[in-house]
């Protein structure tokens, strides 16, 4: 059974850094590309960033390019997102999702997410 | 922020059918597949429809998707009461690099 855990999530103040966690299991790890997509209270799903299987390749959404990096340990079937500078708008639910090996782009499998939330 | 535009409602009654749009540009519907995806409330979006009109095994034929150029819809037919959820459209957008989602849709079963 593919299960991925978000960890990480809390109360930080705006400036400060937050690194989350999503472990996973029930799949080889090292052979899928994965996303974080996040969505704020009550509002829409917004993609965050996405790393290829390998690590050797990323890409962000604007709103998060310079502040957020993405990453992962294959050894431990385990992915990151290490967030700094962080502002008022980045609160939300982080999830990690899947993605399908290949052609099209989607997510077949989302953990159940995190709660960061960024105030003073 | 969310670059296909959906209507932010729907509705029906039990067996009813609802179609629900997806409006994109040519970096994204326009040239890549589409996909919908469900969320109940309190819990993680599960994906609906990929390819533009395929369903994942395990997920009822009253769910159908169709692409037409930069456009895309689902469709629920014989509406139930536990469709009643967020639906969100999807596609990769190449002028943008990454993946967009719709603005979301709530759809409600009277």
């Amino acid at each position: 059974e593919v299960q991925l855990v978000e960890s990480g999530g809390g109360l930080v103040q705006p400036g400060g850094s937050l690194r989350l966690s999503c472990a996973t299991s029930g799949f080889p790890f090292s052979s899928y590309a994965m996303s974080w997509v996040r969505q704020a209270p009550g509002k829409g799903l917004e993609w965050v960033s996405a790393i290829s299987d390998s690590g050797g390749s990323t890409n962000y959404a604007d709103s998060v390019k310079g502040r957020f990096t993405i990453s992962r340990d294959n050894s431990k079937n385990t992915l990151y997102l290490q967030m700094s500078s962080l502002r008022a708008e980045d609160t939300a639910v982080y999830y990690c999702a899947k993605r399908i090996r290949g052609v099209p782009y989607y997510f077949d499998y989302w953990g159940q997410g995190t709660l960061v939330t960024v105030s003073s | 922020q969310s670059v296909l535009a959906q209507p932010p409602s729907a509705s029906g009654t039990p067996g009813q059918r609802v179609t629900i749009s997806c409006s994109g540009t040519s970096s994204n519907i326009g040239s890549n597949s589409v996909s919908w995806y469900q969320q109940l409330p309190g819990t993680a979006p599960k994906v609906l429809i990929y390819s533009n009109n395929q369903r994942p095994s395990g997920v009822p034929d009253r769910f159908s998707g169709s692409k037409s150029g930069t456009s895309a819809s689902l469709a629920i037919s014989g509406l139930q009461s536990e469709d009643e959820a967020d639906y969100y459209c999807a596609a990769w957008d190449d002028s943008l690099n990454g993946y967009v989602f719709g603005t979301g849709t709530k759809v409600t079963v009277l």
